[in-house]
């Protein structure tokens, strides 16, 4: 059974900081991952998602990058601000054929960023 | 942009009582999906659906039920509610295919006395 680990749960820096998230997983057969932002009492938005053959995506000040062998993935936030405060959650897809339902996606339970002004 | 909406934004029922959660979506997404939050475990799938009428079943389908009858609607059913179904309850639709991301609606927070 996957399970995705997020580390550290919460990350509190100084505005202007650069920063990264991390994300594990244990099962290395997945389709693709992904990063979403969720706001206090909302639901999520998605950042970016990166497919099993690629090693990363960028989106304006993110960066995400992964090494599916190893089971990890890292989230880089550059040059951080109060805006970015938000919970981020990294999520899986299985392989059509790894046996699960290949439409579920399995989260990990995020890490809460804060970022003070 | 594609918007999936709920229903409700904070509701509160009483234990044994029925609730429907509605969601909508206008993109013409082929799949939909209920999760709930609870603080530390994460969001857990309850139910998808992949087309009208057609579902299946998530990690934690007990005590609930869904209904496909359109596209665009995915509704959530509380059979009879109990206290631990108070949770966020939130709702997603994707285009078909692994490579579509899910969208999410803003959440309901559902409160069961």
């Amino acid at each position: 059974k996957q399970e995705v680990t997020q580390i550290p749960a919460a990350l509190s820096v100084p505005e202007g900081e650069n920063l990264v998230l991390n994300c594990s997983f244990t099962d290395s057969a997945i389709y693709n991952l992904q990063w979403f932002r969720q706001d206090p009492g909302k639901g999520l938005t998605s950042l970016l998602l990166i497919q099993s053959s690629q090693r990363e995506q960028t989106s304006g000040r993110l960066n995400a990058s992964l090494d599916k062998s190893s089971g990890r993935s890292t989230l880089y936030i550059a040059a951080s601000q109060p805006g970015d405060s938000a919970t981020y959650l990294c999520a899986v897809r299985p392989r059509a054929n790894s046996g699960g339902s290949n439409y579920k996606l399995t989260f990990g339970k995020g890490t809460l960023l804060t970022v003070n002004p | 942009d594609v918007k999936v909406t709920q229903s409700s934004r904070y509701l509160v029922k009483r234990t044994g009582e029925k609730v429907f959660l509605e969601c909508v979506q206008d993109m013409d997404h082929e799949n939909m999906f209920w999760y709930r939050q609870d603080p530390g475990l994460g969001l857990r799938l309850i139910y998808f659906s992949y087309d009208v009428k057609m579902k299946e079943k998530g990690d934690i389908p007990e005590g609930y039920s869904v209904s496909r009858e359109k596209k665009e609607r995915f509704s959530l059913i509380l059979e009879s509610a109990s206290t631990n179904q108070t949770s966020m309850y939130l709702c997603a639709s994707s285009l078909m295919g692994q490579k579509r991301t899910q969208y999410f609606g803003p959440g309901t927070r559902l409160l069961v006395l």
